[in-house]
């Protein structure tokens, strides 16, 4: 499809374990963020890419976090020693213009559950 | 205290209904802002942004004070399609970081 398509759609793991989540943003898009959502929340910010390089990533809440985007295109959240706290949903979106004209297109997202 | 602060609702009201949503932001060096929905489980999808002046786009009418740092949404004719989360939104840029803020959204439920 045309759309942001984020992969997988469900993950559970336990405590501990590495997990990854993959973004393949629209084609064409510079721009790529990450978001996580939290049931009654409004989407957090984590970190946004322009092209490889990650222009901000003020919102990755520790260490653990780490995001990247090799080619420009496709990009992987990578969380390490995942905790019960990191559960949410976590929201791709992309832009082709950074944010000047406000509309991000989000992917479904990935569900993950830390047990 | 969050940077987005919405109403906290739900709200449920009748169809046809008339309804409005309030938002407030803390960072004055706010550039642009927005209203994004939200459907159960679905991802947020923009409604629409929020100029000064305020604008309309059919059944919706946004309105900003910068002043007053304050931004609104009101529906009009309330349709049940209108259910959902509304999602305020709060964009700034300073050098090569751009953030879209989200509030926690004000649940809508229109009921028959």
């Amino acid at each position: 499809g045309a759309g942001v398509s984020q992969t997988p759609s469900n993950k559970v793991t336990e405590k501990g374990k590495y997990v990854e989540l993959r973004c393949d943003p629209i084609s064409g898009h510079t721009a790529l963020y990450w978001y996580r959502q939290s049931l009654g929340q409004g989407p957090e910010f984590l970190i946004y890419f322009q092209g490889t390089g990650a222009a901000d990533d003020s919102g990755l809440p520790n260490d653990r976090f780490f995001a990247v985007r090799p080619e420009g295109s496709v990009s992987t959240l990578k969380i390490q020693r995942t905790e019960r706290g990191d559960s949410a949903v976590y929201l791709c979106a992309s832009s082709s213009d950074g944010m000047n004209t406000g509309e991000l297109f989000f992917g479904e997202g990935s569900r993950l559950t830390v047990l | 205290r969050k940077e987005v602060e919405q109403d906290p609702g739900p709200f449920n009201v009748p169809e046809g209904a008339t309804v409005a949503f309030n938002c407030t932001y803390s960072n004055s060096a706010s550039q642009s802002f927005f209203w994004y929905r939200q459907d159960c489980r679905k991802e947020p999808k923009l409604l629409m942004s929020v100029y000064s002046s305020g604008n309309e786009d059919g059944r919706f009418t946004a309105q900003l004070n910068r002043a007053s740092q304050y931004i609104s949404l009101l529906i009009r004719d309330s349709k049940l399609s209108d259910s959902a989360t509304y999602l305020c939104v709060v964009n700034w840029v300073s050098g090569s970081a751009r953030q879209l803020t989200f509030g926690s959204g004000t649940q809508l439920t229109v009921l028959p």
